[in-house]
């Protein structure tokens, strides 16, 4: 089944401490996205990939990291800097930057 | 201005109801447009996508006012399986990336 693959579904974080949330698709799609949503808000973009080895800055990239070295694959770091990381993580990718997104299960982040 | 707006809600409202949301947006350059549906505490999934000619799907209507600079979505005989948020997505064409409103909350209630 062509989808995306978000892992793990739960994560705990404990201070100072870099955690990285897992981003596979097989759609074979060039775009990928990941969201931050916060419990009530609606969807933040923290970094967006158009194409392999190259990722643009969303609107809240402090205290996160991205690759993007494989077509298929597009992990998030949630660095120590990040200092308020407790939210839902959600991966999305589409065919091209106007095409229709697909999402992942999602990643919820916790601070222990 | 935020670029993509939406009323948060909540809309209240009994089954067989008929609701409508709109979604309106600032960038009069936007080409594509989509309706999302999100489950509490799920991933948001394609409803419909909007056509400048709307397009129906049973139940849901989308259309778009470019003049206006909105999107709707309208459904009619709400089912308590519809309560969901909503949320409108834009795109800007060319390089611009896809903007999601903050999506409203509806409740159908029996």
């Amino acid at each position: 089944d062509g989808g995306i693959t978000q892992s793990p579904k739960y994560l705990f974080r404990k201070e100072g401490q870099n955690v990285t949330l897992s981003c596979e698709q097989n759609l074979n799609h060039d775009a990928m996205y990941w969201y931050r949503q916060d419990p009530g808000q609606g969807l933040r973009l923290i970094y967006y990939s158009q194409i392999v080895n190259d990722f643009q800055k969303g609107d809240i990239a402090e205290g996160y990291s991205v690759s993007r070295e494989k077509k298929e694959s597009f992990p998030l770091t949630v660095t120590s800097a990040q200092k308020n990381p407790t939210a839902f993580y959600l991966c999305a990718s589409s065919i091209g930057l106007q095409g229709t997104q697909y999402f992942g299960a999602g990643t919820r982040l916790s601070v222990l | 201005r935020k670029e993509v707006e939406q009323d948060p809600g909540p809309f209240n409202v009994p089954e067989g109801a008929t609701v409508a949301f709109n979604c309106t947006y600032s960038n009069s350059a936007s080409q594509s447009f989509f309706w999302y549906r999100q489950d509490c505490r799920k991933e948001p999934k394609l409803l419909m996508s909007v056509y400048s000619s709307g397009n129906e799907d049973g139940r849901f209507t989308a259309q778009l006012n470019r003049a206006s600079q909105y999107i709707s979505l309208l459904i009619r005989d709400s089912k308590l399986s519809d309560s969901a948020t909503y949320l409108c997505v834009v795109n800007g064409g060319g390089s611009y990336i896809p903007t999601f409103g903050r999506g409203t909350s509806l409740i159908v209630h029996p």
